[in-house]
């Protein structure tokens, strides 16, 4: 149980474009998610925080007009990364909690792997 | 605010041996600790979980940590290394209360020599 995915895993698109990242919970009802990026060798960055029906809270630091998040469903977050431009390169991983598991545990996606060229 | 710092960005250890990542944390609330694995590429698997319970807390694939509130520490052990537990390992801390937002670590990078 708590199995939390992410579509698409890798993703390339050129500079300027947008691309939309989904954060699904597939056996359980996400009240929460979370949204994190890692550059290569490093760690996790917590991006922003979303509960279902509002609006996510960001990080500070992240423009929240640039990194677009969407937690329309219990089941579903989606982040789209407008405009896209290299430094944006990272790697995105989802978390959720809610209705599996204690309120305190994140359960995390595979990742998606962003380059923009 | 809460941090945790991890020493040692790369351990290295020979199969069969003992491993031994250390995670130490700041928090001005008793804290939730965790510790998670990352293989190359995906996305972190919780190793083990401390929420107040008892202070030597096991986890999967044979490994444990100790909650020490005066050392402000949660190292992550296990006896004998497999090839298999050669990946990155991230220490976090999240508040009892409020969002649970995670914050993690470094990361650690072990390596297990044949």
């Amino acid at each position: 149980g708590a199995v939390v995915s992410q579509h698409p895993s890798r993703v390339i698109c050129k500079s300027g474009t947008s691309v939309k990242i989904e954060c699904r919970s597939l056996d359980f009802q996400a009240t929460t998610m979370f949204w994190y990026r890692q550059f290569p060798k490093q760690s996790l960055m917590l991006m922003a925080t979303s509960n279902e029906g509002s609006k996510a809270t960001y990080e500070q630091g992240v423009e929240k007009d640039k990194f677009l998040i969407n937690h329309a469903s219990l089941t579903l977050s989606t982040l789209t990364v407008t405009s896209a431009h290299p430094e944006d390169s990272s790697f995105y991983i989802c978390s959720a909690t809610g209705t599996s598991g204690a309120s305190y545990e994140q359960y995390f996606g595979p990742g998606t792997r962003l380059t923009v060229t | 605010a809460q941090s945790v710092t991890q020493l040692g960005s790369h351990v290295s250890v020979s199969e069969g041996a003992l491993v031994l990542l250390r995670c130490n944390y700041s928090s001005s609330v008793p804290p939730y600790l965790f510790w998670y694995v990352q293989y190359p590429n995906q996305g972190l698997q919780l190793l083990l979980k401390y929420t107040s319970a008892a202070t030597l807390v096991k986890g999967i694939n044979g490994f444990e940590a100790e909650f020490k509130k005066s050392e402000t520490s949660f190292h992550l052990t296990k006896p004998s290394a497999h090839m298999s537990d050669a990946a990155e390992y991230f220490c976090a801390v999240s508040d009892r209360g409020g969002a649970q937002k995670l914050v993690f670590g470094q990361g650690t990078r072990l390596t297990i020599n044949p």
